[in-house]
């Protein structure tokens, strides 16, 4: 079954702390994986995206891993500012048509504290 | 900044009642998606559309229908609101050019309460 996992649930830091999020996923075949943030009553925004042949991509602060082989990613946040407080969601596309269907994790509720 | 507007944000309403989320991008994107997110759960798609007078149901099953009669438009409507629909609608949309699957840009949501 094609599953999308994100740990931890929820993680508190202090402002100017980095942090970092897990995705594990058991999407197969893979095409990409990407992650987005999501504001309190906003849509979500992409923040970046992971080919299978990519390993790391920044975006500012902002730090993705891919591990294709053990099928996990990681999003590192650096200097957490108040304004990274948001929910981040890991989504893996597969490709097993053209038509890409998409698996979403529950997402990470982060909260930056001052 | 997306170009994908939902109205309304926010409605309360009574049960029984008939209401039309709108959904509308005006970026051209072929595909446009409804997904449902309650609190702390993942996004579960509704419905989602390839095209014009293209619609199609989601993984979760949802009493809602849609139309796609104009490419930029792509509402949601639900004949008769019950409690259980409460929940947050996030439209989305995006292009794909053959295997590779583009961005998913999403309205800003539409939080339905129903009392």
């Amino acid at each position: 079954k094609n599953q999308v996992e994100q740990s931890p649930q929820s993680l508190i830091i202090l402002e100017g702390k980095n942090c970092t999020l897990q995705c594990n996923y058991t999407v197969s075949p893979f095409s990409n994986l990407r992650w987005y943030k999501q504001d309190t009553g906003r849509g979500p925004v992409s923040l970046t995206i992971m080919t299978f042949s990519e390993n790391t991509k920044s975006n500012g602060r902002y730090t993705a891993t891919l591990d294709a082989d053990t099928k996990q990613s990681s999003l590192h946040i650096t200097a957490s500012q108040l304004s990274d407080s948001a929910s981040y969601i890991c989504v893996v596309s597969d490709r097993g048509s053209t038509l890409g269907r998409l698996y979403f994790g529950r997402g990470t509720q982060l909260t930056v504290w001052p | 900044e997306a170009d994908i507007y939902q109205t309304p944000r926010y409605l309360v309403i009574g049960t029984g009642k008939k209401i039309t989320l709108e959904c509308s991008q005006t970026m051209g994107h072929d595909k446009m998606y409804w997904y449902q997110q309650d609190p702390g759960m993942e996004l579960h798609l509704i419905h989602y559309s390839y095209g014009v007078n293209s619609t199609e149901k989601g993984d979760l099953s949802s009493e809602s229908t849609v139309s796609r009669i104009r490419t930029e438009h792509f509402p949601l409507t639900l004949e008769s609101a019950r409690p259980s629909h409460t929940s947050q609608y996030l439209c989305a949309s995006r292009e794909g050019v053959g295997g590779i699957t583009g961005e998913l840009f999403f309205g800003e949501g539409s939080r339905l309460t129903v009392l």
